[in-house]
C-alpha cells in the first residue's frame, strides 16, 4: 500500500521569497510521484512528475522537486514566489505499474502569497 | 479545447433526488477515472474504466453510486437517493494506456440540501 503525507496544511510566503512545500511518501515499491496544483474553481493541473529518471525534476512555472529515497521525501520548491502561485498543492503517489490504477493524494497544502 | 470536460459544473439538488454527471475524456485516452473531493481534502478514488470495462471500484462507491462508459468514450456517474454527505466535488480524469499521468477535468460541484 502507498500513502502520502503533506507536512503543512498551510504555507504563507511573501512575494519574491522562496517556496517550500513538504511531502513524504510511503510505498512498498518504487513509485512515481507527482505534484498537482488546484486554483480556485479550476481543475487539477500537473506541475511535475518523477518517474525514476532524474531525481531533480523541473516542472512548469519555475517549480521543481527533488526525490530523496533515503528520506522518502519529494518536496516542492520554487526560488521566488509570485502572486499567481497562490493555490492548493497536492503531492500524489502512483500505484504500481500493474494492478490498481488509482492515484493516492495527500491532503493538500494551501499556499498563500503575501504582497 | 482538447482537455477533459465535465458537465454540469455545478449541481444543487434536494436530498433523495437522483443526479447524473457526465465526463468527456481526452479523445485518445482509453482510461477514465472518477474521484471525489470533499472540502479541505485531497481527491479520493471512486472508480476506473479501461475502454468500456469498469475494472476497479473503491469502497467509497456505495450501492447508490453507478458509473458507466458504454462506448468507451464519455462516462456518466449517477448518484441515486442523494444524501447530504454526497456533497463534494466530483472529478474525472483520463490517461493513455502507456502513461501514468492522469489529466483532470474541472469537476462537478454537488450540493445536496
Amino acid at each position: 500500500a502507498q500513502s502520502v503525507t503533506q507536512l503543512d496544511s498551510h504555507v504563507s510566503v511573501s512575494e519574491g521569497t522562496p517556496v517550500l512545500l513538504r511531502c513524504n511518501y510511503s510505498s512498498s515499491y518504487s513509485p512515481s510521484l507527482f505534484w498537482y496544483v488546484q486554483h480556485p474553481n479550476k481543475g487539477l493541473q500537473l506541475l511535475l512528475k518523477y518517474t525514476s529518471a532524474a531525481t531533480l525534476v523541473k516542472g512548469i512555472n519555475g517549480f521543481e522537486a527533488e526525490f530523496k529515497k533515503s528520506e522518502t521525501s519529494f518536496h516542492l520548491t520554487k526560488p521566488s514566489a509570485h502572486m499567481s502561485d497562490a493555490a492548493e498543492y497536492f503531492c500524489v503517489v502512483s500505484p504500481p505499474r500493474t494492478g490498481r490504477r488509482a492515484l493516492t493524494f495527500g491532503s493538500g497544502t494551501r499556499l498563500q502569497v503575501q504582497p | 479545447d482538447t482537455g477533459v470536460s465535465q458537465d454540469p459544473r455545478h449541481k444543487i439538488t434536494k436530498r433523495g433526488q437522483n443526479v447524473t454527471f457526465r465526463c468527456d475524456p481526452i479523445s485518445e485516452h482509453n482510461r477514465l477515472y472518477w474521484y471525489r473531493q470533499t472540502l479541505g481534502q485531497g481527491p479520493e478514488f471512486l472508480t476506473y474504466f479501461q475502454n468500456e470495462a469498469q475494472l476497479e471500484k473503491s469502497r467509497l462507491l456505495s450501492d447508490r453510486f453507478s458509473a458507466e462508459r458504454p462506448k468507451g468514450s464519455f462516462s456518466t456517474l449517477e448518484i441515486q437517493r442523494t444524501e447530504q454527505g454526497d456533497s463534494a466535488m466530483y472529478l474525472c480524469a483520463s490517461s493513455r494506456d502507456t502513461q501514468e499521468t492522469q489529466y483532470f477535468g474541472p469537476g462537478t460541484r454537488l450540493l445536496v440540501l
